[in-house]
């Protein structure tokens, strides 16, 4: 399976401002994800992320509060703007590709806003 | 739309005891069923699988069957070890439901504890 990095593995921030966490892949895939698991809860999907397109939101999910990029195959950035205490969370995100729909989850970004 | 139903936690078992966490679904088309394993302070990790009924995945002494007749797919493992003490989520993706990419969708997550 490929090998997954995020940046950065925690950090914290204050109401108002902005993160943006990236995702590096050690090989080319298809599909690049983005999940939010807050505090003691499931992972909830928040994006696919389109290599050369606008990204696909979920429902609950807006582009201006959740921006991504993804300007190639290995790599992909989601920010969390105008961050609120109600932002703290982990943010993962998650990969795949080829003939498999398996899914492959990079270690997190531990959010806390104060 | 899909959904996943896992039993509640948390689930406290001695090291050696048999463990069955249960995981049933709802799905518009023919799902692939997944098991990942969160250890403490880390992501999440891919346990085993199984793209088809009838299926067994298995891995690191873990066994599930995808059992399309009762929509289960329930995680077993025969001796615990204090090691395997994390939270399990079972999760499906189907691609006919989400605009034909591989969406997944979790459940709630059983949080395991095995004592010595």
């Amino acid at each position: 399976s490929a090998v997954i990095s995020q940046k950065p593995s925690r950090d914290i921030c204050q109401r108002g401002t902005s993160l943006t966490i990236q995702c590096q892949v050690d090989s080319q895939v298809t599909m690049m994800f983005w999940y939010r698991q807050q505090p003691g809860q499931s992972l909830t999907l928040i994006a696919t992320a389109n290599q050369g397109s606008e990204a696909t939101y979920e429902s609950g999910f807006v582009i201006d509060k959740f921006p991504i990029s993804r300007p190639n195959l290995t790599f992909s950035t989601l920010t969390v703007s105008n961050m609120s205490p109600e932002d703290s969370s982990i943010y993962l995100c998650s990969v795949s590709g080829g003939a498999s729909n398996t899914q492959y989850f990079g270690p997190g970004t531990r959010l806390t806003v104060l | 739309g899909d959904s996943v139903t896992q039993m509640e936690g948390p689930v406290t078992l001695s090291e050696e005891a048999f463990l069955t966490i249960n995981c049933t679904y709802t799905a518009t088309g023919y799902p692939s069923l997944f098991w990942y394993v969160q250890y403490p302070g880390e992501g999440l990790q891919l346990l085993l699988k199984a793209t088809k009924a009838d299926d067994k995945g298995s891995n690191k002494g873990f066994e599930a069957t995808y059992r399309k007749e009762t929509t289960s797919f329930h995680l077993e493992k025969g001796s615990v070890q204090v090691s395997d003490s994390a939270v399990y989520f079972c999760a499906l993706s189907d691609a006919a439901d989400g605009g034909g990419y591989n969406k997944l969708i979790f459940g709630a997550g059983t949080r395991l504890a095995v004592h010595p």
